[in-house]
């Protein structure tokens, strides 16, 4: 069946810092790959998203590349703000409205 | 424009009893989703609504039941409450003939099962 993995967490980094938050995916076809970032106490948002191959989805400083021959969503951010302190989650849909798939998430804690 | 929106925002009841959660869909969106989501995991999908029939399914026993109403709003349904079903309930709404639509959440409803 389809899967998403991440990479464990927690990730505590310092501001300005360089972020990447791994994630792999298995599935059938070609799926639509999401990141979905979760403040504390409020639903999930959608940052960034890619439908195909090589497709690179980006929002917010944030950017993700589509790796289809790696199977990977990886999710980077040059120089990151303590406002980015979240739970970052990758997910992936088979496309048009179907169900979304989630990894177990990723807490990301920023200190100034 | 207004997001999707969900009632109540939390709420508390004893195991056995009978709960229904609203989710208002974001405006021009035709496809309601829920989703489950237990503390530190990320979210278990539950079903998916698309005019008025439940579309997709997920492993959930048929104790969680939904309905969609003609304006796209959607009720989730949750009979004979056990303490495993304490969680947030999250709704999505989406387009459903657009390829790679993405979904939109709202901020969900905390259940607490005592």
């Amino acid at each position: 069946g389809n899967s998403v993995t991440q990479m464990e967490g927690p990730v505590t980094l310092s501001e300005e810092a360089f972020l990447t938050i791994n994630c792999t995916y298995t599935a059938t076809g070609y799926p639509s790959l999401f990141w979905y970032v979760q403040y504390p106490g409020e639903g999930l948002q959608l940052l960034l998203k890619a439908t195909k191959a090589d497709d690179k989805g980006s929002n917010k400083g944030f950017e993700a590349t589509y790796r289809k021959e790696t199977t990977s969503f990886h999710l980077e951010k040059g120089s990151v703000q303590v406002s980015d302190s979240a739970v970052y989650f990758c997910a992936l849909s088979r496309g048009g409205a179907q169900k979304l798939v989630f990894g177990q998430g990723t807490r990301l804690t920023i200190n100034p | 424009d207004a997001g999707v929106t969900q009632s109540p925002t939390h709420l508390i009841k004893t195991r056995g009893q009978q709960v229904t959660l609203r989710c208002s869909p974001k405006s021009g969106h035709d496809t309601v989703s829920w989703y489950q989501q237990a503390l530190g995991q990320g979210p278990q999908f539950i079903f998916q609504y698309y005019e008025e029939e439940e579309r997709q399914r997920g492993n959930f026993p048929d104790r969680f039941s939904g309905h969609q109403f003609p304006n796209y709003s959607s009720e989730l349904n949750v009979n004979a409450l056990l303490l495993g079903d304490s969680a947030l309930y999250l709704c999505a709404s989406s387009l459903y003939k657009i390829g790679g639509s993405a979904q939109h959440f709202g901020d969900g409803t905390r259940l607490s099962i005592l």
